[in-house]
């Protein structure tokens, strides 16, 4: 889906790094989430947007920190990562935050951490 | 929340039909059913979504009995590029926000 972009694809840092992952949706959508995929495990829901305000934090450690500037752009800053927070992100958007409204997801960003 | 559950895998050949079906006991009146389908190291693909009896569209058809505490997936004539994980969800817009991902299904289309 081109309508959620995601930068870096790709990002190596080492675990005193400081790095932040962007995402943009060009759709209008209202509501916006980052996921976690750690290798052949299921997506794990991190955080979510609805009109720029956190309306879910799954009990994620406090080294990623989210932040939604307005409805189109959503980042995940990263500090002081461990090995095994290396996965693929994956930012999504949808018209609103329900359980039913369709999920449009960026191609992700993949990460290793060092 | 209502739980989903799958099959861990299925295998397939080219030009095969294949169900794949998600069960969902507790579903609640206001959820839909939502399958997304995922290749390896991209994001999910929303496929199809129903609230009851049937849905088509130019990819798949959903198949929701009426007690809809279930679902069947239907892909027909599956192609080796149909190889994914496909994953069922069950929600709705009310009573705030989750969406959880089950492991899903891991299909694979043989030639």
């Amino acid at each position: 889906e081109t309508g959620v972009t995601q930068t870096p694809r790709h990002l190596v840092m080492g675990m005193t790094n400081k790095k932040s992952l962007k995402c943009e949706q060009h759709l209008g959508h209202n509501a916006m989430y980052w996921y976690k995929q750690s290798a052949k495990k299921p997506l794990e829901l991190m955080f979510v947007y609805s009109l720029e305000e956190r309306v879910e934090n799954n009990s994620v450690p406090s080294r990623f920190s989210p932040e939604c500037p307005n409805s189109s752009h959503l980042f995940l800053h990263l500090h002081t990562l461990q090995p095994e927070d290396s996965a693929l992100y994956l930012c999504a958007s949808s018209q609103d935050p329900g359980g039913a409204d369709t999920q449009y997801f960026g191609p992700g960003t993949r990460l290793t951490v060092l | 929340l209502a739980k989903t559950t799958q099959p861990i895998s299925m295998d397939s050949y080219e030009g095969q039909e294949v169900n794949i079906t998600c069960s969902h006991n507790n579903i609640a009146t206001n959820d839909y059913i939502t399958w997304y389908q995922q290749f390896p190291s991209q994001g999910p693909r929303f496929i199809i979504q129903g609230y009851k009896t049937k849905v088509t569209n130019e990819v798949a058809s959903l198949f929701i009995p009426a007690d809809r505490k279930s679902s069947t997936l239907s892909l027909p004539r599956v192609s080796l590029s149909d190889t994914a994980v496909y994953y069922c969800l069950v929600g709705g817009n009310t009573g705030g926000f989750k969406t959880i991902f089950g492991a899903g299904t891991r299909l694979f289309v043989k030639a």
